[in-house]
């Protein structure tokens, strides 16, 4: 079965430091997804990537997938105490998609003021 | 506003009881889903619902219940079965645009649930 492996699990940086987060999957990706979850609420939607070589950018942040579609990495340029919390990439496994995917399990970013 | 609502948003569970989640959701989704999250893990699914009156096993569902009675609701009920019930839920859903392969899962706030 598929499994997404993120990295580093926990990070600390001081505020306006840039900082990079990593998602490898076990299989090719045909859809990979980030998310941002506060501490003890629930995931908000970022970023969706499906296409080899993909990048998209929001705000400070920017994700991008890589050509074989086995890693995707997450970006924030200077960071800000509002990017804390715990970003989760997640995948769909199949060419079609499918109503479920799997979750990585989490990066814990601290932005020190 | 459109979203999904989890009540209560704490609960607490003696020993032999069954307790239920409720998730509600008004964004017009045809599928929803469970998961667990534990301290230091990632999301677990529980159970997901793509159609109204069916539901299939996701990867620990032993000791859960669910219904989809309506397409709005899909409460969980987590029996005495699961012994080791303490955990952070989240209940999640989806509008799943096939043709685009497309799945953004949208959440409600959780239910944190804890053992007496």
């Amino acid at each position: 079965s598929q499994e997404l492996e993120q990295s580093p699990q926990s990070l600390i940086v001081q505020e306006g430091k840039n900082l990079t987060i990593n998602c490898t999957s076990s299989k090719t990706l045909y859809g990979l997804y980030w998310y941002k979850q506060k501490y003890g609420e629930g995931l908000i939607f970022l970023m969706m990537l499906q296409k080899g070589g993909e990048e998209k950018s929001h705000e400070k942040i920017t994700a991008k997938l890589d050509e074989k579609k086995q890693q995707s990495s997450l970006h924030i340029t200077a960071s800000q105490p509002s990017h804390a919390g715990i970003y989760l990439c997640g995948a769909d496994g199949s060419t079609s998609g499918t109503y479920k995917y799997i979750f990585g399990t989490g990066t814990r970013l601290k932005v020190l003021a | 506003d459109g979203g999904i609502t989890q009540s209560p948003k704490y609960l607490f569970r003696k020993e032999g009881q069954n307790v239920t989640l409720s998730c509600e959701q008004n964004l017009n989704h045809d599928a929803m889903y469970w998961y667990r999250q534990d301290p230091g893990q990632g999301l677990r699914l529980i159970y997901y619902s793509q159609i109204v009156n069916d539901f299939q096993k996701g990867d620990i569902a032993e000791g859960y219940s669910v219904s989809r009675e309506k397409k709005e609701s899909f409460p969980l009920t987590v029996t005495s079965a699961q012994k080791n019930p303490t955990a952070f839920y989240l209940c999640a859903s989806s509008s799943f645009l096939a043709i685009l392969a497309k799945n953004i899962q949208y959440f409600g706030a959780g239910t944190r649930l804890s053992v007496l």
